[in-house]
């Protein structure tokens, strides 16, 4: 059974760094994109990052380049994202996801971790 | 800047059919943009529907069903049930690694 489960999330303020995780398990890691989703409360889903199995190619929206930073360690089946200088703004519950290509969509997803940006 | 538009809400009687459609702010949807559809309740993380247009994930009943109608990705709900009331998103792939989702459609069932 593929599993997906996130880590890391709090409350941090403004201009602080948080590191997330998402432990996978079920499936074989190294071989699959990975994508970092959220969604701020009462709003609708938001793509924020994008990897490749290999970790060699990485992608980001324009509302977190040069602050948010995606990486995966497929030795531990972990994918993280780093979140620097972050702002009320990035508040959100932040889901890890799995796609089957480098064009698709993701078809499964974790259970989400909330972060809270506040002072 | 790209915007995904959906119908911001659809009501649906029980057994019936509705089709929800994700469109670009310019231009048309086409295969290439792999569209994906996602359903999700509240406090829930969503669930994949359909990926690359048209095929259903991992147990997805067949009552949904995804293509291409005109301009736009279309989601097609046959014969509604009423666990089918959610908020359903589209994405696009954009092309450069670049991912966009729409605005959401919420299903009312009744």
């Amino acid at each position: 059974e593929v599993q997906l489960v996130e880590s890391g999330g709090g409350l941090v303020q403004p201009g602080g760094s948080l590191r997330l995780s998402c432990a996978a398990s079920g499936f074989t890691f190294s071989t699959y994109w990975m994508h970092w989703v959220r969604q701020a409360p009462g709003k609708g889903l938001v793509w924020v990052s994008r990897i490749s199995p290999d970790g060699t190619s990485t992608t980001y929206a324009d509302s977190v380049k040069g602050r948010f930073t995606i990486s995966r360690d497929n030795a531990k089946n972990t994918l993280y994202l780093q979140m620097d200088s972050l702002r009320a703004e990035d508040t959100a519950v932040y889901y890890c996801a799995r796609a089957p290509g480098g064009t698709y969509g993701v078809d499964y997803w974790g259970q989400g971790t909330l972060v809270t940006i506040s002072s | 800047q790209t915007v995904v538009t959906q119908e911001p809400s659809f009501s649906v009687s029980p057994g019936g059919t509705v089709t929800l459609t994700c469109a670009l702010s310019s231009g048309s949807v086409s295969t290439s943009y792999y569209p994906s559809w996602y359903q999700q309740t509240p406090g829930q993380a969503p669930r994949t529907l359909i990926y690359s247009t048209n095929t259903r994930s991992s147990g997805v009943p067949d009552r949904f069903s995804g293509s291409i109608l005109g301009n736009k990705a279309a989601l097609t709900i046959t014969g509604a049930q009423a666990d089918d009331e959610s908020d359903y998103y589209c994405v696009l792939y954009m092309g450069s690694g670049i991912y966009v989702f729409g605005t959401g459609t919420k299903v009312t069932v009744l």
